[in-house]
């Protein structure tokens, strides 16, 4: 079993501030990272998808980064509102395998 | 419509009924996949269809099974449950497996109670 660990497993934040979080993997065997948001009642949904060591994307205030060879993934949110609360999921993916993380759980207080 | 819908929302069970979780999309995807998720557990893979045929079943117990009737439809057919397998079953599809840049799109889940 292949472990992808995120932190912190949950966040409090005021609205305003900005935030990041940190999903890990292993550096080997690499091909995509995905991060999904995933709303209280609702389905996850993909925020990024990101394959090159070094990509940087950008959704609004929302942006990731990726380091393959360290085997870790950062998502920041600038600027945190009370609809950016919601449990963020990464997923790696190796060959045809994803393997999730347990989600960091995101609370912006207004 | 970029929509996967599944039915029921919440569906509780008794240890000898028979039920099936339904799962629907109509985006044209070809690969579609059933996961379970336990509270504080990332969810993890049950079965994958690819072209309307099995693809992956990872070692899950024969009391489900996975059915695939047309490109849009999945279904969990479920038979002597134990109350262990109480959790959250999320369903979701991708224009193809294996294809690392094609995201998944998931359903709301059906949350399942065995008792």
């Amino acid at each position: 079993i292949l472990n992808v660990e995120q932190s912190p497993q949950s966040l409090h934040v005021q609205e305003g501030d900005s935030t990041n979080f940190t999903c890990s993997f292993p550096s080997s065997n690499f091909y995509a990272l995905h991060w999904y948001r995933w709303e209280t009642a609702k389905s996850p949904e993909a925020l990024f998808v990101m394959t090159l060591n070094g990509d940087e994307k950008k959704k609004g205030r929302i942006s990731a980064t990726l380091n393959t060879k360290e085997g870790y993934s950062y998502l920041y949110i600038k600027g945190s509102q009370p609809e950016d609360s919601a449990t963020y999921l990464c997923a790696f993916i190796s060959g045809n395998q994803f393997y999730f993380g347990t989600g960091t759980s995101l609370t912006v207080i207004p | 419509d970029t929509e996967v819908t599944q039915t029921p929302k919440h569906l509780v069970m008794g240890m000898t009924n028979k039920k099936s979780l339904k799962c629907e999309q109509h985006m044209g995807h070809r690969a579609m996949y059933w996961y379970k998720q336990k509270a504080k557990k990332p969810p993890e893979l049950m079965f994958v269809y690819s072209y309307e045929k099995l693809s992956i079943n990872e070692s899950v117990p024969s009391r489900f099974s996975p059915e695939c009737p047309n490109s849009s439809l999945l279904n969990l057919h479920l038979h002597a449950l134990q109350p262990e397998d109480s959790a959250l079953y999320l369903c979701a599809s991708s224009q193809a497996h294996g294809v690392p840049t094609y995201e998944q799109y998931f359903g709301p889940g059906t949350r399942l109670t065995v008792t």
